[in-house]
């Protein structure tokens, strides 16, 4: 399958705590990407790795990429309720059919309590 | 704001009928994604365009059609409507065509119900 899927399903912590979300894909891939999307509206781009970078920092956000495990994680530090929203990873080919489109999971749905 | 942006927010109709939904992308991109969005599919890749031309199809049904026009905006097109097309149908769009690392910005979305 050409898209990536998130683990876990949910995940449910008290403000202040880490958030780690895990996704796994298994084509090759040019860059892989992380959105994340409020109930009921677009999708919001948070943060984009390219195959040859193995850690990239963005404020309180913190991406891995290990492309022998076919496997990236999105950590959330010392996370808000503003930061309830469903997140999604985005492997994006560079080969192939799907060269060029970006394929979602079904989303870890991240809820944070106040 | 991402600068895309789609019409109608919602749609309601009947079984049977056509519908079209309405993108602008962000201003200098080229590139219109179509995704739609429900509960028991997740988030499917419809179909892209670039520059005008269609560039890939994805889950796409064929009562479903798409273009794109020459001043960009791009237009999805709904027929023969079933209680399972009800559904938020979700615009992007972005710079380039392939080996993208430039991000897809996405619209609001226009939520259907189809009853």
């Amino acid at each position: 399958s050409q898209q990536g899927e998130e683990d876990p399903q949910a995940l449910s912590i008290q403000e202040g705590e880490n958030a780690t979300m895990n996704c796994s894909y298994k084509t090759s891939i040019n860059n892989l990407q992380w959105y994340r999307q409020n109930s009921g509206r677009g999708l919001v781009h948070l943060i984009l790795i390219r195959s040859n970078e193995r850690e990239k920092h963005s404020g309180r956000l913190r991406v891995t990429l290990d492309t022998s495990k076919k496997s990236s994680s999105l950590l959330i530090t010392a996370s808000r309720a503003a930061d309830t929203a469903s997140y999604f990873c985005a492997p994006l080919a560079d080969r192939g059919s799907t060269l060029g489109r970006l394929y979602f999971g079904r989303g870890t749905q991240l809820t944070v309590w106040p | 704001d991402s600068g895309v942006t789609q019409t109608p927010k919602h749609l309601i109709t009947a079984t049977g009928q056509r519908v079209t939904l309405r993108c602008s992308p962000r201003s200098g991109d080229l590139s219109v994604y179509w995704y739609q969005q429900s509960l028991d599919q997740g988030l499917q890749f419809l179909i892209q365009y670039y520059n005008g031309e269609e560039r890939a199809k994805g889950n796409i049904l064929e009562r479903f059609s798409a273009q794109q026009f020459p001043d960009l905006h791009s237009e999805l097109n709904l027929s023969s409507l079933e209680l399972g097309d009800s559904a938020l149908y979700f615009c992007a769009s972005s710079r380039r065509r392939d080996r993208d690392n430039s991000p897809l910005h996405f619209g609001n979305g226009t939520r259907l119900t189809v009853t």
